[in-house]
């Protein structure tokens, strides 16, 4: 059965790096059809999504953090991380990792981007940003 | 958020209960599939409907999605004591460059 861990620092500077690694297990990261990706949920609030990543290395970030986002992945050791730059207190959240499947009632050749949903996710791993 | 739900919605065990989700003419309305995820306290997420009104295996038939124009439904029939949780939709959006929407969510208390 397929397990995603993830892990880093609980505790980061603001205007410093948030880097989290997910470590897959009970499967493999190889297969293309796949997203791997990263949500994340403010103290008492809602989800939001941060981005995927192909195995191949391809990338899909939300817009309105692409500019402080790099997701990158190492299939040798089954692992992606999330690099999150110049963070501040709103930054604050758990920070989920999973995998993402598509789904589309018509079938595809090579599924789109919103063919996507999050059906296996990890525990996650509560990130503060404070001094 | 972009897609809207009721904030918190209840009942008493074995009544009907509906969450609502409602988006607009670029995201739902555009024919985007709608996914349900349940979350119970202190835990992840947990995929409930895929593609606005499938179950994934291990999922009981009490849970059901429905979609019309730019809103989208999840009921719980029969409801049970272990279904309190926080219940949020999501979707895809067009707008900008595309993403990954959620709903707002809902609390569902059983009385």
């Amino acid at each position: 059965q397929l397990q995603l861990q993830g892990s880093g620092p609980g505790l980061v500077k603001p205007s410093e790096t948030l880097s989290l690694t997910c470590s897959v297990s009970g499967g493999s990261m190889s297969d293309s059809t796949y997203y791997w990706g990263w949500i994340r949920q403010p103290p008492g609030k809602g989800l939001e999504w941060i981005g995927n990543i192909y195995s191949s290395g391809t990338t899909f970030y939300n817009p309105s953090l692409e500019s402080r986002v790099t997701i990158s992945v190492d299939t040798s050791k089954n692992q992606f991380s999330l690099r999150l730059r110049s963070v501040t207190a709103a930054d604050t959240a758990v920070y989920y990792c999973g995998r993402l499947t598509p789904f589309s009632r018509g079938g595809y050749k090579q599924p789109k981007n919103d063919y996507y949903y999050m059906d296996v996710w990890g525990k996650g791993t509560t990130v503060t940003v404070s001094s | 958020s972009v897609l809207t739900q009721s904030p918190s919605v209840s009942g008493a065990p074995g009544q009907r209960v509906t969450i609502s989700c409602t988006g607009s003419s670029s995201n739902i309305g555009a024919g985007y599939d709608v996914h349900w995820y349940q979350q119970l306290p202190g835990t992840a997420p947990k995929l409930l409907i895929y593609g606005d009104d499938n179950r994934p295996s291990g999922v009981p038939d009490r849970f059901s999605g429905s979609k019309s124009g730019t809103s989208a439904s999840l009921a719980i029939s029969g409801l049970q004591a272990e279904d309190e949780a926080d219940y949020y939709c999501q979707s895809y959006d067009d707008s900008l460059s595309g993403s990954y929407v959620f709903g707002t969510g809902t609390k569902v208390t059983v009385l």
